[in-house]
Formats: C-alpha cells, structure tokens, sequence
C-alpha cells in the first residue's frame, strides 16, 4: 500500500500569510494527487486534482504543485474561511490512501 | 445539479450488520465508478470500498475485506455498502463519493454525499 504522509500535522498563520502543506508518498503516484478541504462539520470539498489543476469554481489563491513522490499545496494569502483540515489523497491505485490532515487555523 | 442521498446508518451491536444505500441524481449514475469512504469522530478520512461502472469489478480496503460488500442497482441509481460482523473500529460517518470523470477508475471526487453514521456498540 502506498503511505501518504502530510505535514505538519497543524499550522497557525495570519491572514494574508502563505502557507505551504507537504505531503509526501511512499513510492511514486506519478500526479495522480489531489487536495480536499474539510471545513468543521462539512463534507470534504476537491480543491486540486492531478497535483496542480484547479478544480472549477476554487479560489485561484490555492495552488498545488509536485510530481512523483514530493507534493504541495500553496495558499498564496490565507483567508478566514481557509479554516479547515486539508488532506492530500492518492488515487493511482488502489487500497486509495489519504495523508493524516493538516489543520490550518488563523494566528 | 449532482446530489448524493446516503441512508440507512444508525446504532448497531458489535457483530451485527446494516446496509447503506446512497442515492444519485442530477447526473447518469451508471456511467460512473462509486466510492465509499469513512471518517471515524474526530478523525481522517479512509477509503473503503469502490466498484465499476457495472458492478463487475469491486476493490476493499484491507480492514473491511470479507466483511463489507459494496453493490450497486444503475436501474434506481443506487450504491450500496452491505456491512457485516461489525467492530467497534467500523464506527465512522460513512460517505459515498463520485469522481469527476465518468468512465475512469482513477478520478478524484467532486462529488460526496452528506453522509451516514454508523455506530457499533453494545
């Protein structure tokens, strides 16, 4: 199974801070890495799908990045509704594995 | 628009069974794959099962193989989780999940139900 491992695990920023989430697999996906945002209470929401496209209707502050192993999600200026847990996800192949989560909170 | 109604969740005894259902509308079900994925209290999200366009070909994570059985009926658009010899650790909000391309195994989803929630305790 393909381990997928994010980090940090938890970040505190300002508004208008950027802000950079890791995630890395354990073998190669090739980009076949996607992002999701999990607001409290909410259902996960598709920010970025093969490592670096936007999917429609997300804001362009969100960037995502990385090929392989080695990937990132970007939030050029942190927003108040940017609260949330962000987790990457593996879908090459299956057992389709998720990172642990990266919660992000305003400082 | 793209709507996906699960049912069927509730309290169950440790052993016990219970069966799913999640409802598609607003797109053509049958032409594309469908996932199941859960998210214990508190916790990340874990992929459990997904099957074909046909329910030919089915796929389970490790921890629910043998126990769950993932199904669907195209003819009323819907997806099934039939959950069987239920542990403590199955304990989750279950959501179905539809990618974003019809036809591909690998797609990501864009499209996710509101959810279920299944707790198994005695």
């Amino acid at each position: 199974d393909i381990q997928m491992t994010q980090s940090p695990s938890s970040l505190s920023a300002s508004v208008g801070d950027r802000v950079t989430i890791t995630c890395r697999a354990s073998q190669g996906i090739s980009n076949y890495l996607a992002w999701y945002r999990q607001k409290p209470g909410t259902v996960p929401k598709l920010l970025i799908y093969a490592a670096s496209t936007l999917q429609s209707g997300v804001p362009s502050r969100f960037s995502g990045g990385g090929s392989g192993t080695d990937f990132t999600l970007t939030i050029s200026s942190l927003q108040p509704e940017d609260v949330a847990t962000y987790y990457c996800q593996n879908y090459n192949s299956v057992p389709l594995t998720f990172g642990g989560g990266t919660k992000v909170e305003i400082k | 628009e793209v709507q996906l109604v699960e049912s069927g969740g509730g309290l169950v005894q440790p052993g016990g069974s219970v069966r799913l259902s999640c409802v598609g509308s607003g797109f053509t079900f049958s032409s594309y794959w469908m996932h199941w994925v859960r998210q214990a209290p508190g916790k990340g999200l874990v992929w459990v099962s997904r099957i074909n366009t046909d329910g030919s070909s089915t796929s389970y994570a490790d921890s629910v193989k043998g126990r769950f059985t993932i199904s669907r009926d195209n003819a009323k658009n819907t997806l099934y989780l039939q959950m069987n010899s239920l542990r403590a650790e199955d304990s989750a909000v279950y959501f179905c999940a539809r990618g974003i391309s019809s036809g591909y195994s690998n797609s990501p989803w864009n499209s996710w139900g509101q959810g279920t929630l299944v707790t198994v305790s005695s």
